[in-house]
């Protein structure tokens, strides 16, 4: 089973700042099969990234994935108000099919 | 507009059962496999399960295989989960949760979510 761990675990920044996530997997992941998602409290997850870094349907280009292998990122370049939530980032993989990390929270500071 | 809405979730004694539905609408169900994901309180996402677009093949996370079971009616897009023998730690919010891509077996990533259903296992 491939485990997922992001970093940091909680983010503190202002309106306007870069935000810089990270995902590592245990083993090496195809890019094609990493995903990030956003959360925000009381609400669903939302596909914000497929193919590490191709944008979802409706996401601005404030957001930006890149990586390979075991280290993949999630940008977020000027951070907005209805950025605050928490990141997610998922793999495809073999048993289980999916597996997502334990998330990081970006919060303001 | 493309949409899943939960439904069932309640509050259940340990060594219950209980049947989760999801109703889509929008797009195709019938060429999408579909998935649930579960939220403990405060914790992160789990994947629970997943089925085809056809129906014909699933997978269950090792937490809840041989207690849950997933289904689909593509004649009346409807997506469901029988929760049996059901544990303290199956407490949590379950989303249903669409595909990206059609007429895969299993998708490599997940672009809709339902709003969720809350499952509660306490005497």
């Amino acid at each position: 089973e491939i485990v997922l761990t992001q970093s940091p675990g909680t983010l503190s920044l202002s309106p306007g700042e870069r935000a810089t996530l990270s995902c590592r997997a245990s083993q090496s992941v195809s890019s094609r099969y990493l995903a990030w998602y956003q959360q925000k409290p009381g609400q669903a997850p939302r596909l914000l990234m497929y193919a590490a870094s191709n944008r979802a349907t409706g996401i601005p280009d404030r957001f930006s994935g890149s990586g390979s292998g075991t280290d993949f990122t999630l940008t977020i370049s000027r951070l907005e108000p209805e950025d605050f939530a928490v990141y997610y980032c998922q793999q495809y993989g073999s048993s289980p099919i999916y597996t997502f990390g334990p998330g990081t929270k970006v919060d303001i500071k | 507009e493309v949409q899943l809405l939960e439904s069932g979730g309640d509050l259940v004694q340990p060594g219950g059962s209980l049947r989760l539905s999801c109703a889509a609408s929008g797009f195709t169900f019938s060429s999408f496999a579909i998935n649930w994901v579960r939220q403990a309180p405060g914790k992160g996402l789990e994947w629970v399960s997943s089925i085809s677009y056809s129906g014909g093949s699933t997978d269950y996370a090792d937490s809840v295989k041989g207690r849950f079971t997933i289904s689909r009616d593509n004649s009346k897009n409807t997506l469901s989960l029988q929760l049996n023998s059901l544990r303290a730690e199956d407490t949590a919010v379950y989303y249903c949760a669409k595909g990206g891509e059609e007429y895969q077996l299993v998708s490599l990533y997940m672009d809709v979510w339902g709003k969720g259903t809350a499952v509660t296992v306490s005497s």
